[in-house]
C-alpha cells in the first residue's frame, strides 16, 4: 500500500526557516517524481516544486513564488522527500502536501497518492 | 504560465443529478490535464488523467473529456459522498497550475 507521511509543519516568525519531510512507503521511491503542493486557509491548490526520479538525476522545479528560498531534496536510503523553507512569510501559511506522480505513456501525471499534510504557519 | 479557468466556481445540486464542470487553459496543453476531488479537511484524491483516463477505483458516474484547451469533468447520478471542491492541473509545462476549484454544494 502506497504511504506518504509529512511532518516538520509547526509556527515560525517571519524570516524564518522550517524543514518538511514526506516519508514514503509501499513503491520504489527513486522512480517516481514527486511534488510538493500547498493550500492556504480557505484557498485552492498551488503547486510549489518537483524531485525528478533518479533516473533524471532527481532534478528539481519550482513556482516562481518559491524559487530560491524553497529546496527540494530526496534521501533516497530513508525513502524520504523534504522541502526546506527559508526566509518565510505570512503568504507561505498553508497546509504542505507532498504527492507521487505517475508515470504514463511516457507522461507524468501528478498527484495519484497524497498525504495527510503539514501546516505551516508564518506569524510573529 | 498557463492559466487554467474552472467555471463555475460553485454549484448546488441534487443527489441523482448529472453536473459537468469545465476547465479551460490559456493554451494548447493536448491532454495533459488530471481532475483531483477534495473533501473539506482531506487531502485532494486523483479522478482523472490524460484528460480522460479513470484512475483505479474511481467509479465509473465520473467522466472527463477533452482536449487543447477546452476540458470536462461529468458526473453522472450525484451521489451524497460526491459533494467536494474539484479541480483541474496542467502538467503540459512548468509551472504545473491549478484551475481555482469548483465546489460543488447540496441544494
Amino acid at each position: 500500500e502506497v504511504q506518504l507521511v509529512e511532518s516538520g509543519g509547526g509556527l515560525v516568525q517571519p524570516g524564518g526557516s522550517l524543514r518538511l519531510s514526506c516519508a514514503a512507503s509501499g513503491f520504489t521511491f527513486s522512480d517516481h517524481y514527486m511534488d510538493w503542493v500547498r493550500q492556504a486557509p480557505g484557498k485552492g491548490l498551488e503547486w510549489v516544486a518537483r524531485s525528478r526520479d533518479e533516473a533524471h538525476s532527481y532534478t528539481t522545479e519550482y513556482a516562481a513564488s518559491v524559487k530560491g528560498r524553497f529546496t527540494v531534496s530526496r534521501d533516497a536510503s530513508l525513502n524520504s522527500l523534504f522541502l526546506l523553507m527559508n526566509g518565510l512569510n505570512v503568504d507561505d501559511t498553508a497546509v504542505y502536501y507532498c504527492s507521487r506522480v505517475m508515470t504514463h505513456s511516457g507522461t507524468y501525471p501528478p498527484g495519484d497518492y497524497w498525504g495527510q499534510g503539514t501546516l505551516v504557519t508564518v506569524s510573529s | 504560465d498557463i492559466q487554467m479557468t474552472q467555471s463555475p466556481s460553485s454549484l448546488s445540486a441534487s443527489v441523482g443529478d448529472r453536473v459537468t464542470i469545465t476547465c479551460r487553459a490559456s493554451q494548447d496543453i493536448s491532454t495533459f490535464l488530471v481532475w483531483f476531488q477534495q473533501i473539506p479537511g482531506k487531502a485532494p484524491e486523483s479522478l482523472i488523467f490524460a484528460a480522460s483516463t479513470l484512475q483505479s477505483g474511481v467509479p465509473s458516474r465520473f467522466s472527463g473529456s477533452g482536449s487543447g484547451t477546452y476540458f470536462t469533468l461529468t458526473i453522472n447520478s450525484l451521489q451524497p459522498e460526491d459533494f467536494a471542491t474539484y479541480y483541474c492541473q496542467q502538467y503540459k509545462d512548468y509551472p504545473l497550475t491549478f484551475g481555482g476549484g469548483t465546489r460543488v454544494q447540496i441544494k
